[in-house]
C-alpha cells in the first residue's frame, strides 16, 4: 500500500466551478502535510501547508481529517491558470523524509 | 535572486557511462535532496542530507551516491547508468527543524539513459 495516495484524475471543471479532492495517506503517526502545485513537469512550488483547524488561502481551503487519515483541497471560482497537478505531501514525526503522492490533475475550460 | 539551479536540464546517454548531475542552491539552506519522479509514482526521495559531510539513504538509493562538501552543493552521481534511471530529476532544499518547512525545488533535469 501507498503511504499517500491520490485520485489521479483529471478533474475538468469550467472557469468559475468548484472543485475537491482528497489525499489519503497510511501513517496514523503522520505530522504534516502540504499542498504542492505542478505545472506540465517543471518543479513542485509549495501551495500551502495544511493545519489541524483547516487552512484558507484566498480560493483554496485545505482541511485535515486525521480520523480518517486524509487531508483535502477546495478550489473555489476556478480559474484557467489553476490547470496543474496537485501534490499531496506528508511528513512523519521525526523524520526528514517528506512522502509525496502522484498527484491530482485539475484541468480549467473556458 | 533566491534559487536552487541545476545541470545539465536534459541529458541523453548510454548505459554505464558514469555521469554527474550537479545542484546547488544560494539560501543558505542546510537541508537538501534528490528526488526522481516517473509517471503514476511520485517523487520518491533518493538521497538528503541534513548539513555538510551529513547524507542519509532515502526511499530509493540503489544506484545512486551524493557527496556534501559544501553547503550549497549537493551533486548526484550515477556510477553506472541503467535504463531503469530514466527519470525526472528534482534537487531541493530547505531549512530543517520546523516541520512545516517549505521545499524549494530546481528546475529539474531530464535523464534519458539508452
Amino acid at each position: 500500500r501507498k503511504e499517500v495516495e491520490q485520485d489521479p484524475g483529471p478533474f475538468n471543471v469550467p472557469e468559475g466551478a468548484t472543485v475537491a479532492f482528497n489525499c489519503t495517506y497510511s501513517n496514523s503517526a503522520s505530522q504534516s502535510f502540504f499542498w504542492y502545485r505542478q505545472d506540465c513537469r517543471k518543479e513542485p512550488k509549495l501551495l500551502m501547508s495544511v493545519y489541524s483547524s483547516g487552512n484558507e488561502d484566498g480560493r483554496f481551503t485545505a482541511q485535515l481529517n486525521r480520523a480518517s487519515q486524509y487531508i483535502s483541497l477546495l478550489i473555489r471560482d476556478s480559474k484557467l491558470s489553476d490547470s496543474a497537478t496537485y501534490l499531496c505531501v506528508v511528513n512523519d514525526p521525526g523524520d526528514y523524509k517528506l512522502s509525496f503522492g502522484a498527484g491530482t490533475t485539475v484541468t480549467v475550460r473556458a | 535572486e533566491a534559487q536552487v539551479t541545476q545541470n545539465p536540464r536534459y541529458l541523453i546517454t548510454v548505459t554505464g557511462k558514469k555521469l554527474t548531475v550537479t545542484c546547488s542552491q544560494n539560501m543558505n539552506h542546510e537541508y537538501m535532496s534528490w528526488y526522481r519522479q516517473d509517471p503514476g509514482l511520485g517523487l520518491r526521495q533518493i538521497y538528503y542530507s541534513m548539513n555538510v559531510e551529513v547524507t542519509d539513504k532515502g526511499d530509493v538509493p540503489e544506484g545512486y551516491k551524493v557527496s556534501r562538501k559544501e553547503k550549497r552543493n549537493f551533486p548526484l552521481i550515477l556510477e553506472s547508468p541503467s535504463p531503469n534511471q530514466t527519470s525526472l530529476y528534482f534537487c531541493a532544499s530547505s531549512f530543517p527543524g520546523d516541520p512545516y518547512n517549505e521545499q524549494f525545488f530546481g528546475p529539474g533535469t531530464r535523464l534519458t539513459v539508452l
